[in-house]
């Protein structure tokens, strides 16, 4: 089975500085896909960036960007430039792609931002 | 469009009765997941439906069951409620079934006494 792995519980950031999540997973697989949602305390879910397993090019989406190793099974997000609307919670997630829809969560790290 | 709309918001049930969540998903989509959130097991998957018919189910007694209608409308059903089940259920839809994006809708608390 899938296991999705994220080690720090709560990471702080100055604002306007910069922060890392990491995580790692585990799969046999060679076709996923692997994601970073992002969860404020209004509790729903937001897709942050999303990577493909067979694109070497890590993506990048404004202020978030990613590190895919593949080989290392790690995956890590990076916040430039933080702001005081990134505090939340950050969930890992993978997803096998002849799995359906079907998500597997790391257990989430808690970004706060400080002014 | 509208985004996923998950109803009702809250609820509060007691032990032994059952309970139905809805979610509707963004038009045209027609993949609806289920996924209970708790402080303690985190986020686990529940089940997908996909044309109505269920496509994957997690680790979850029989107790917990969905159905999904021809408007891909999704309700999912707990019966028997225990305590443990307080949580929050997220709905998430997607156009097809393999697609790679999910759109969660805000989530419905369920509180069991």
């Amino acid at each position: 089975a899938q296991t999705v792995t994220q080690s720090q519980p709560e990471m702080s950031v100055q604002e306007a500085e910069t922060v890392t999540l990491s995580c790692t997973y585990d799969t046999s697989e060679s076709d996923y896909y692997l994601f970073w949602y992002k969860q404020p305390p209004s509790r729903q879910m937001i897709l942050v960036i999303r990577q493909e397993a067979y694109k070497q090019q890590n993506a990048t989406e404004n202020r978030f960007s990613v590190n895919f190793q593949k080989a290392a099974k790690s995956f890590s997000l990076k916040i430039s430039d933080s702001q005081l609307g990134d505090a939340a919670m950050y969930f890992c997630a993978y997803r096998k792609r002849a799995a359906g829809n079907k998500l597997t969560f790391g257990g989430g790290t808690r970004v706060l931002v400080k002014p | 469009k509208a985004g996923v709309t998950q109803t009702p918001r809250y609820l509060i049930k007691t032990r032994g009765q059952q309970v139905t969540l809805s979610c509707s998903p963004i038009s045209g989509h027609r993949s609806v997941s289920w996924y209970q959130q708790t402080p303690g097991q985190g986020l686990q998957f529940l089940f997908e439906y996909f044309s109505e018919t269920q496509r994957n189910k997690g680790n979850f007694p029989g107790r917990f069951s969905g159905r999904q209608f021809s408007n891909s409308r999704s309700e999912m059903n707990v019966s028997t409620l225990e305590l443990g089940d307080s949580a929050l259920y997220l709905c998430a839809s997607s156009s097809g079934l393999y697609t790679d994006t999910q759109y969660f809708g805000p989530g419905t608390r369920l509180t069991v006494l």
